[in-house]
């Protein structure tokens, strides 16, 4: 059974600072997607990584796979508070359809 | 539509009554997936359609979950007999055809609340 794992859950960082969140997963995948979840709103697509090495960049997110290691990494340059949000890795099946697993979403709240 | 569609955006009713979840996804999207987000378990799979099929219903949490989907369009999320753990919001998504690396597009959710 596949499992994706995320951390931290909780992330309180200061503007202008830099983090890494991590998503650990459990089996074989050769892709893997990002998403940002708002306060009471839906899930809105950040980034797609299709292959292991893959970096993909969209203002002071970069996001990256690492598909021998089973992990991906989302990082934040530069910190600013329009980036707070619920972060979730998520990692398709490997069965026919691309159902998803989600991590369990790391909670980023940027200070001023 | 622009997005995907889903209505009612709140729902609260008892405990044992029925309760129907609808899904307008992306025009000319084939592949339409339920998903589930609560406080316990996060977001979890429900069901996946290709068209009006639903060839993987792995995620459904018991016999008193249906779904269904019409004209390879709308869908319908059926919870019968709703208990309290029920409580979550529901998420639809679709994907053009469901094919590798697509990512899926989701729709607002409708929250429902058993009392």
């Amino acid at each position: 059974e596949l499992k994706v794992e995320q951390n931290p859950l909780f992330l309180s960082m200061q503007e202008g600072k830099n983090y890494t969140i991590y998503c650990n997963y459990s089996t074989t995948s050769d892709r893997l997607y990002w998403y940002r979840q708002d306060p009471g709103k839906s899930l809105e697509s950040l980034f797609v990584l299709l292959s292991n090495g893959a970096v993909k960049q969209e203002g002071r997110l970069m996001a990256s796979l690492d598909t021998k290691a089973r992990l991906s990494t989302l990082h934040i340059t530069a910190a600013v508070h329009d980036l707070s949000a619920t972060y979730f890795c998520a990692v398709p099946s490997n069965f026919g359809n691309e159902k998803l697993t989600f991590g369990t979403g790391t909670r980023l709240t940027i200070i001023p | 539509g622009a997005g995907v569609s889903q209505s009612p955006s709140n729902k609260v009713t008892e405990k044992g009554k029925d309760v129907e979840l609808r899904c307008d996804p992306i025009s000319g999207h084939t592949a339409l997936y339920w998903y589930r987000q609560s406080l316990g378990q996060g977001l979890e799979f429900l069901i996946y359609f290709q068209g009006n099929s639903a060839p993987d219903k792995s995620g459904l949490p018991s016999d008193r979950f249906s779904a269904e989907r019409t004209g390879g369009s709308v869908s319908t999320l059926t919870i019968q007999r709703t208990q309290q753990e029920d409580s979550a919001v529901y998420l639809c998504a679709s994907s053009f055809t469901g094919g590798w690396g697509q990512p899926q597009h989701f729709g607002d959710g409708t929250r429902l609340s058993i009392l």
